[in-house]
């Protein structure tokens, strides 16, 4: 059991780039959440996968972002057109069927300038 | 609209039980309560759940009241590195709800 392993640690990009972030869950899990955390606030839920399934996606989630699981395993969110409002930092969680405990990772730290 | 009310922040003194409260007045029969920490800079960490009745791990005791309207969690001796935002959730389980709603949670500083 390594983790839940998020890539990069920390983003800086320019408002109107396309930022990519990778989630790499624990190897048996089969459920993996986005959830983005501004400061001050908890965590707030993006999306759910279970395997390569997208099965639920928050109004948050606007048509500038999108996530797949192609295979099951690893996951990626990506921002198109990036603003300054999206600066926050992104969390993956990964679970499995049956077990109540969520498994972070220490997540993507984007800013946009 | 907020399902948990947790205070915003609380000190214990090091070595001491830290007792958080959280009042959930709302919740539904089905619904489960939730406790994750988040250390500065780190990701959520899972403490422990429950339903009706009280548990314990290696982490913390949780109490739930008999009308299940509020809980409190315990941590028995607390440590510097104890020291972190407090979450409680309640949802049903993750199976059906498919996510947690976190809230602005309890700021835990361990005091020396």
């Amino acid at each position: 059991d390594t983790g839940v392993s998020q890539d990069p640690r920390h983003k800086i990009t320019k408002r109107g780039q396309n930022v990519t972030f990778r989630c790499d869950p624990i190897s048996e899990h089969n459920r993996l959440y986005w959830y983005r955390q501004t400061l001050g606030q908890g965590p707030e839920f993006l999306t759910y996968f279970q395997n390569e399934a997208q099965l639920e996606k928050s109004r948050l989630l606007s048509d500038r972002f999108s996530a797949e699981r192609p295979k099951g395993s690893f996951s990626t969110l990506e921002i198109q057109r990036t603003e300054q409002g999206d600066s926050a930092m992104y969390l993956c969680a990964s679970s499995s069927t049956g077990d109540e405990k969520l498994f972070f990772g220490s997540g993507t730290q984007l800013s946009v300038l | 609209d907020a399902k948990t009310t947790q205070p915003t922040s609380m000190d214990c003194a090091e070595g001491r039980a830290a007792n958080l409260p959280c009042n959930h007045s709302t919740i539904s029969g089905n619904e489960y309560v939730y406790w994750y920490r988040q250390i500065h800079s780190q990701g959520p960490q899972y403490i422990i759940h429950g339903l009706k009745n009280n548990e314990t791990n290696e982490m913390a005791s949780l109490i739930i009241t008999e009308d299940r309207k509020s809980s409190t969690l315990i941590l028995p001796h607390a440590t510097l590195r104890d020291t972190a935002v407090y979450y409680c959730i309640v949802s049903p389980a993750l199976g059906s709800a498919r996510q947690l709603t976190f809230g602005s949670g309890t700021q835990l500083t361990v005091l020396p």
